[in-house]
């Protein structure tokens, strides 16, 4: 049974476009994230949902809009998609947000947007 | 903002070799995490270190977080080609509950060679 999925696993489309990822994850976990990862690797936070309510949001252009219609799906929805969203998007999970120390968090296997 | 500055970001060594991997900053973190990750899979957390100094090993992998919690290093003994991947600190940031939100270090991709 795979933990935190996603679909599409590849995504590729026009400039302007309107696109939706979606994320399921089974563990029975509270709190669900959205990540960026660039060309570089490197991996930041866009969003955090916990039980359906959003925790954070980074600053991201609001092309974005995640939903959370419940607490075991996270759904990524970007309109007019731009060149540099081209990326690979996880998403993730863990057991809460309410941590002094870092639990852990189960990633997807992420969806890679490829925007022409 | 707090940062994480991972070294070296590209490492390529042979079958058998021993290698460090450095993830620093100037910031306190109240832990810190090492997470590999596979090309086309997402990274999957390999440890967490809480205490200044606290050093954990993982067979062949030894973490050790900074007497000051402000750095962490990944030891890897005869590394393998397994241990190919990118691998990724993150940090909670110290002072309160960090409300799900993990700084990450830019990543090191290590290639070993059989």
């Amino acid at each position: 049974d795979t933990a935190v999925s996603q679909t599409p696993k590849y995504l590729v489309t026009q400039m302007g476009n309107d696109k939706s990822i979606k994320c399921e994850q089974n563990l029975g976990h509270d709190t669900m994230y959205w990540y960026k990862q660039d060309s570089k690797k490197f991996l930041k936070i866009m969003f955090s949902y916990n039980n359906k309510e959003l925790i954070i949001n980074e600053t991201v252009p609001n092309r974005f809009s995640p939903k959370s219609p419940d607490k075991a799906h996270l759904n990524l929805h970007i309109n007019s998609l731009e060149l540099g969203d081209s990326a690979v998007y996880f998403c993730a999970s863990s057991s809460s947000w309410y941590f002094v120390v870092a639990e852990t968090q189960y990633f997807g296997p992420g969806t890679r947007l490829l925007v022409l | 903002t707090q940062l994480l500055e991972q070294s070296p970001q590209f490492l390529s060594i042979q079958e058998g070799e021993n290698l460090t991997v450095y993830c620093n900053s100037s910031s306190v973190f109240s832990s810190l995490q090492w997470y590999r990750q596979e090309p086309g899979e997402g990274p999957v957390l390999l440890v967490t270190v809480v205490t200044g100094g606290e050093v954990k090993k993982l067979k062949r992998l030894t973490f050790q977080f900074g007497d000051a919690r402000k750095d962490s290093s990944l030891h890897i003994t005869a590394a393998q080609p397994g241990d190919t991947g990118l691998y990724l600190c993150a940090g909670a940031p110290a002072g309160g509950t960090s409300y799900g939100k993990l700084t990450f270090g830019q990543g090191t991709i290590l290639t070993v060679h059989p």
